[in-house]
């Protein structure tokens, strides 16, 4: 079975700051594994994806993640955080021949102007 | 906008009735996925249709079922409803091109419940 342990309920971080997102994953096979953003009252945005191809996986709006085996990681990072990257980010995973979607707590980040 | 629609927006019922669901997933999904987001849960996996059958289930209770129908739109239905059935029930579709690919997900907007 797969879970997801993303670090810190909220982040908060100056205008241009980094932005770091931690998450961790425990799964029996090597796993997939994504970041989703959610924006107040409305639904789940992909923001990028880990299927097993380049470790550094780029996505929307500057966002990268770095799967990280040994570590079982799952990191998310943006080098300049803007105003409108406030929102609540969700690490979930699921393995290859299982369809759910295992979701973290989330991780509510404020951007300070 | 994902392509998927869920309606109503909005629902507020009281304590034990019965509400119905709905979804339409993109155009050419097969799968249907349903979770439910409340404060003390987090994102939880209820259940998950393909091409009209019943395919994965998760903590989904028994008060609740969920069906897919041939023209592929989906209902989650919720009985003996309970002050803790509130939430935002979300559904989500993806193309699923079998099975050891990877399939994305694609989110709808989501129905919130409130149980009075």
């Amino acid at each position: 079975a797969q879970s997801v342990t993303q670090l810190g309920s909220h982040v908060s971080v100056s205008e241009g700051a980094l932005v770091l997102l931690r998450c961790n994953y425990s799964s029996s096979v090597p796993p997939y594994l994504f970041w989703y953003v959610q924006y107040p009252n409305q639904g789940l945005q992909l923001l990028l994806k880990y299927t097993s191809a380049a470790t550094l996986v780029k996505g929307i709006n500057g966002f990268e993640a770095e799967f990280k085996k040994s570590e079982t990681s799952f990191h998310l990072t943006k080098p300049s955080a803007h105003m409108s990257d406030a929102a609540e980010y969700f690490c979930a995973v699921s393995e290859p021949n299982d369809y759910k979607l295992s979701f973290g707590a989330g991780t509510t980040v404020t951007v300070r102007a | 906008d994902s392509g998927v629609t869920q309606t109503p927006k909005h629902l507020i019922t009281a304590t034990g009735q019965r509400v119905t669901l709905r979804c339409s997933p993109r155009s050419g999904d097969l799968s249907v996925y349903w979770y439910q987001q409340s404060l003390d849960q987090g994102l939880q996996f209820l259940i998950q249709y393909y091409n009209g059958e019943e395919r994965a289930k998760g903590n989904i209770l028994e008060r609740f079922s969920a069906q897919q129908f041939p023209d592929l739109h989906s209902e989650l239905n919720l009985s003996s409803l309970e002050l803790g059935d509130s939430a935002l029930y979300f559904c989500a579709s993806s193309v699923d091109a079998g099975i050891s690919s990877y399939n994305e997900q694609f989110f709808g907007p989501g129905t919130r419940l409130t149980v009075l």
